[in-house]
């Protein structure tokens, strides 16, 4: 199957910094990345929607100028928390899928990024 | 709006025994319905996919869904576990909107495998 590759796996910050996340897809062309976050032992929420070359989508409750999403390429997605404090410290999962013909719905899911704010 | 409902939050298995986890969806058209699954900090694995068709759907690593519209229902089953399938399971819901797919996740079932 494709392959979503996410970095940082892990990042520890202290409160005030900004800090990014990578999310890249290896062998196909991204058109649509999802970014999720999971708190302990819940299940993901989705935070926003981004599609290559636009603005992404926010998902209500979600501040779009503390989650900072960009979408430049087809392959690249990047997150980035902005002045972070330690209610943002969380595991973040981007996924993503290829559009065009033959879109099957199903999303390919990084790694998983777990940021720690100190 | 579509949700879906994963009752059990954890269940409890015996190494070669049956399992069946299970999933009910709210939606108002016939759903594109997913299990995935998830190991210890990591991200998440698709198991299978159910859009149209046969309504038992086969996966990877043994496992089956059925899909069952009149019980709005989409039950995991794998015959005979495995210590390997310890992990936290993830029944989701994405319908097609407008070009964009919103999936929408249930709570996750932990599994647990015990000798």
């Amino acid at each position: 199957g494709a392959v979503v590759s996410q970095h940082p796996s892990r990042v520890i910050c202290k409160s005030g910094t900004s800090v990014k996340i990578e999310c890249r897809s290896l062998d196909f062309q991204a058109t649509t990345m999802f970014w999720y976050r999971q708190f302990p032992k819940q299940s993901l929420m989705l935070m926003a929607t981004s599609n290559e070359g636009s603005k992404a989508t926010y998902e209500q409750g979600v501040e779009k100028d503390k989650f900072l999403i960009n979408h430049a390429s087809l392959t690249l997605s990047t997150l980035t928390v902005t002045s972070a404090h330690p209610e943002d410290s969380s595991f973040y999962i981007c996924s993503a899928r290829g559009g065009l013909a033959g879109y099957t719905g199903e999303l390919f899911f990084g790694e998983g990024s777990r940021l720690t704010v100190l | 709006a579509q949700s879906v409902t994963q009752p059990d939050i954890h269940i409890t298995v015996s190494e070669g025994a049956s399992l069946e986890l299970r999933c009910n969806y709210s939606y108002g058209a016939t759903p594109y319905l997913f299990w995935y699954v998830q190991s210890p900090g990591q991200g998440l694995q698709l198991l299978l996919k159910y859009f149209s068709g046969d309504t038992l759907v086969q996966g990877i690593k043994g496992f089956e869904a059925e899909f069952k519209r009149s019980q709005s229902s989409f039950n995991l089953r794998k015959p005979s576990v495995h210590w390997s399938d310890a992990a936290e399971y993830f029944c989701a819901v994405g319908p097609f909107e407008g070009g964009y797919q919103k999936v929408t996740f249930g709570t996750g079932t932990k599994l647990q495998v015990i000798p």
